[in-house]
């Protein structure tokens, strides 16, 4: 079984300021992690992954995250945010089971809200 | 750019009707799942679809819940007789190969309203 854990609902921050999102995981085998986004009204948008390699992954609006083994992490930053950055922020983690398709759970989302 | 798309976008409906989702996956995937996200919720797997059966289910499937692949290019969820508590937004998604990437895509999802 797997579980990703979320630990701010909430996340208000002025305009240009810089932002982390946390997350953290457990599973008991090796595990893709993802970031998604969803704006208003919208549907469920990737935002950034790791899957292997390097642990450092960037998305292309300035977005980059961390996977921490050790401390089974995968934090979401930003170091400098936008008005239009204001959405909900799931993370989620997938494994792969033989034999089984692929799924996603996901943590419970923060809400990043960009203040002027 | 491929994208997964879903009708209708939002539907009202009395407890005990039947309702349909339909979802049309990115073309050349092979997995297909339906997830839902109730109101203030987190996001929750429901069931995945390859090779025209249920891989896996989550304990909120239950026997009211049907999915199906009626031809080369849909997937529908079928709720049989709706709950207050089916209320929710339902994602459909779609991903390639079980060996790939991992990355679902997902629909911008249907508002199902329960009365």
């Amino acid at each position: 079984a797997q579980s990703v854990t979320q630990l701010d609902s909430q996340v208000p921050v002025f305009e240009e300021a810089p932002v982390e999102l946390r997350c953290n995981y457990s599973s008991s085998v090796s595990v893709y992690l993802f970031w998604y986004v969803q704006y208003p009204n919208q549907g469920l948008q990737l935002l950034l992954k790791y899957l292997s390699g390097s642990t450092l992954v960037e998305s292309i609006n300035g977005f980059e995250a961390e996977f921490n083994k050790s401390q089974t992490s995968f934090h979401l930053r930003k170091p400098s945010v936008h008005i239009s950055d204001t959405a909900e922020y799931f993370c989620a983690v997938s494994s792969f089971s033989s034999g089984s398709a692929r799924q996603l759970t996901f943590g419970s989302g923060t809400q990043l809200t960009v203040l002027p | 750019e491929p994208e997964v798309t879903q009708t209708p976008s939002h539907q009202v409906t009395q407890m005990g009707q039947e309702v349909i989702l339909r979802c049309v996956p990115i073309s050349n995937h092979l997995y297909f799942y339906w997830y839902r996200q109730i109101l203030g919720q987190k996001v929750e797997f429901l069931v995945s679809f390859y090779n025209n059966e249920i891989s896996e289910k989550s304990e909120i499937f239950d026997d009211q819940f049907s999915v199906e692949r009626p031809d080369g290019s849909n997937f529908t969820l079928k709720i049989r007789s709706t709950k207050l508590e089916d209320s929710a937004m339902y994602f459909c998604a779609s991903s390639d190969r079980l060996a790939g990437t991992g990355e679902l895509f997902f629909g911008e999802g249907s508002r199902l309203t329960v009365l």
